[in-house]
């Protein structure tokens, strides 16, 4: 089936410092899904992006589609500790059905150092 | 509006019983998705139900079913249970603009620890 590549696996930062996180597949993708994680819960979605080279943001999330529909990435900015978790794309491969589920990406663990 | 609601959270179960979950999707969405998530193997796509129909289905074997009821509910079902489906089970619900279908919204999950 479909894989997604997520990259990085974790990561460890300081308080305050932008992030950055990237999901790649071998075919289009015709949506890509940002969601969050915390442990004990279910993903939250955090952005959702339908176009080729769209770019959302939500507060201090920005997240695009990329022009070639088989990449996304997440940006964080100016990091807060509620902000440690881990992220997770998602998309749909385009296959027109519609009915299709998720394909989810393996996760980046955000880890904020004090 | 309430979210997605799933019973129970937690559930022990030994090997060769079977289990049921059960979801109780946001109010108005009509479509339910069902995943499993496990440390080795990540979030899975296990089927998908919308109006009491199952619309697709994941790589997984036959002991895992579901069904849906007319009020969008949906209840999944592991029969002869094995240690390795010992996971976390979330449920998901879609909204019904067909624009945002792929939006999906999901539960708190139910983990599942088979011994």
């Amino acid at each position: 089936g479909q894989q997604l590549n997520q990259s990085p696996q974790s990561m460890f930062i300081q308080e305050g410092e932008d992030v950055s996180m990237n999901c790649t597949s071998s075919s289009i993708f015709n949506t890509w899904l940002w969601y969050k994680q915390d442990p004990g819960e279910g993903p939250v979605l955090l952005i959702a992006l339908y176009k080729a080279g769209e770019l959302t943001s939500n507060g201090r999330l920005t997240a695009q589609f990329g022009i070639t529909r088989k990449d996304s990435f997440l940006n964080i900015s100016a990091s807060i500790p509620s902000d440690v978790g881990i992220y997770f794309c998602a998309g749909t491969p385009y296959s027109g059905g519609g009915a299709d589920g998720l394909t989810f990406g393996k996760g980046t663990h955000l880890i904020i150092q004090p | 509006k309430a979210g997605v609601t799933q019973t129970p959270r937690y559930l022990i179960k030994t090997r060769g019983q079977q289990v049921t979950l059960s979801c109780s999707p946001i109010s108005g969405h009509r479509s339910v998705s069902w995943y499993q998530q496990t440390p080795g193997q990540g979030l899975q796509f296990l089927f998908e139900y919308f109006s009491e129909t199952q619309r697709n289905k994941g790589n997984f074997p036959g002991r895992f079913s579901g069904r849906q009821f007319s009020n969008s509910r949906s209840e999944m079902n592991v029969s002869t249970l094995e240690l390795g489906d010992s996971a976390l089970y979330l449920c998901a619900s879609s909204p019904p603009d067909s624009l945002f279908y792929n939006e999906q919204f999901f539960g708190p999950g139910t983990r599942l620890t088979v011994l």
